[in-house]
């Protein structure tokens, strides 16, 4: 089974620039999160979604955005791009059967390294 | 609102050898689960051992246990017989109960061991 992909894996943007990452989770999985890692700040979560509605968003500004479709894959958007979103962004995926249902481990991608200059 | 810390930046350890990485942890929850995430460089995040904070069994993944305290609020990862391939980046990580239908985690800052031969 593939694991989660995140595409593209690097990308330059320039500041005031937008820039939309995807992430695709591995086969039947409903739950994906986004995380943004830094040197600065470490881990941090951007938000969650599942069955294609946002469940948790963490403290980011509105520039940050996402999305899930129908078949689980997940979009995040980040516009008017400042130096300091420069960071590894990271998805991960989980098998969340239903509601309240036993923890589910969750599976990370390899990330996409965003650069803004 | 809940937090994770890891006092420990860096550590390093010879091959065979044992070492124990901390993690302490603040929250009212009484139910909740913790992780240690593996991040190598340059590749992605794996999951090395979770504890479910109602079970009073320490957790053990082969080479990997940890020592979970929950009056203390501690949460310390022991490996054992270490091998080069340990050299990473080591997560403690924080979830809430499933039944608050969240896969969201919160990080500690984390600590890079090196295993040197």
């Amino acid at each position: 089974k593939a694991g989660v992909t995140q595409t593209p894996r690097y990308l330059i943007k320039t500041r005031g620039q937008q820039v939309t990452l995807s992430c695709s989770p591995i086969s039947g999985h409903r739950s994906v999160s986004w995380y943004q890692q830094t040197p600065g700040q470490g881990l941090q979560f951007l938000f969650e979604y599942f069955s294609e509605t946002q469940r948790n968003k963490g403290n980011f500004p509105g520039r940050f955005s996402g999305r899930q479709f129908s078949n689980s894959r997940s979009e995040m958007n980040v516009s008017t791009l400042e130096l300091g979103d420069s960071a590894l962004y990271l998805c991960a995926s989980s098998l969340r059967l239903a509601e309240g249902v036993t923890i589910n481990e969750q599976f990370f991608g390899p990330g996409t390294r965003l650069t803004v200059l | 609102a809940q937090t994770v810390t890891q006092s420990q930046p860096e550590m390093s350890v010879q091959e065979a050898e044992t070492v124990t990485l901390s993690c302490t942890y603040d929250t009212s929850e009484n139910n909740y689960y913790l992780f240690w995430y593996k991040q190598p460089p340059s590749r992605q995040m794996i999951l090395v051992i979770r504890q479910e904070a109602y079970k009073q069994q320490n957790a053990t993944e082969n080479r990997f246990s940890v020592n979970f305290q929950k009056a203390a609020k501690s949460f310390s990862l022991k490996i054992s017989d270490s091998q080069l391939g340990d050299t990473a980046m080591y997560f403690c990580a924080f979830m809430k109960p499933p039944l608050l239908n969240t896969d969201k985690l919160i990080f500690g800052t984390g600590t890079r061991l090196q295993v040197f031969p």
